[in-house]
């Protein structure tokens, strides 16, 4: 089984200052997808930003990026320019793409993140 | 599309009681989930279905848990009877099926709560 590791239950950053989110994962597959998704205090999951496993770039999203580093199974969340609407919980997420897994995810502890102005 | 639909948003119910909570998943997604979120556990996986069928309900807690999806526009999670340690938000979700790169998309929770 999977398992999906968030070591930093509570992180700080000023306002415009970059902060990054750390996250490790366990797997014996070689294809799969992993997922950023923020819970801001409305509770609402949304993602933030996906990365496949199969691509060796990292995805960005506007001030959102990631460092995927596939054989060390670690997949960090950087946020540049940190703004106050960034405030929220951050869950790393794992999908297998295999098809038998279904689409299923599999969530880390979270990250609270706080910023401050 | 509206997104996934949840109903309802809070439900406060007294220990005993019968609590169903619903979900509307987004149209065209085959699969459709349904997770809880507490403190201590994070977010669990209760069941999944894919094309209106149930795949996998390990994560389901105790037989006083059940889900259905009579179709694929509605799906509903039922507790009975509910006890305390049920508290918790719950949420679903829907998805298409592997093998394009989609993310799971989630209702914004209910709100359970267990008196």
């Amino acid at each position: 089984a999977q398992t999906v590791t968030q070591s930093q239950p509570e992180m700080s950053v000023q306002e415009a200052e970059t902060v990054t989110l750390s996250c490790t994962y366990d797997t014996s597959e070689s294809d799969y997808y992993l997922f950023w998704y923020k819970q801001p205090p409305s509770r609402q999951m949304i993602l933030v930003i996906r990365q496949e496993a199969y691509k060796q770039q990292n995805a960005t999203e506007n001030r959102f990026s990631v460092n995927f580093q596939k054989a060390a199974k670690s997949f960090s969340l950087k946020i540049s320019d940190s703004q106050l609407g960034d405030a929220a919980m951050y869950f790393c997420a794992y999908r297998s793409a295999r098809e038998t897994s279904g689409s299923r995810l599999t969530f880390g502890e979270g990250t609270q993140l706080t910023v401050n102005p | 599309d509206a997104g996934v639909i949840q109903s309802p948003r809070h439900e406060v119910t007294e220990m005993g009681q019968e609590v169903t909570l619903r979900c509307k998943p987004i149209s065209g997604h085959d699969y459709l989930f349904w997770y809880r979120q507490t403190m201590m556990r994070g977010l669990e996986l209760l069941i999944y279905f894919n094309n209106n069928v149930p795949i996998d309900d390990s994560g389901m807690p105790e037989d006083r848990f059940s889900a259905k999806m009579p179709n694929a526009s509605f799906s509903t999670l039922k507790i009975q009877p509910s006890e305390p340690r049920d508290s918790a938000v719950y949420f679903c979700a829907s998805s298409s099926t592997p093998g394009f790169v989609t993310e799971a998309f989630f209702g914004q929770g209910t709100r359970l709560t267990v008196v």
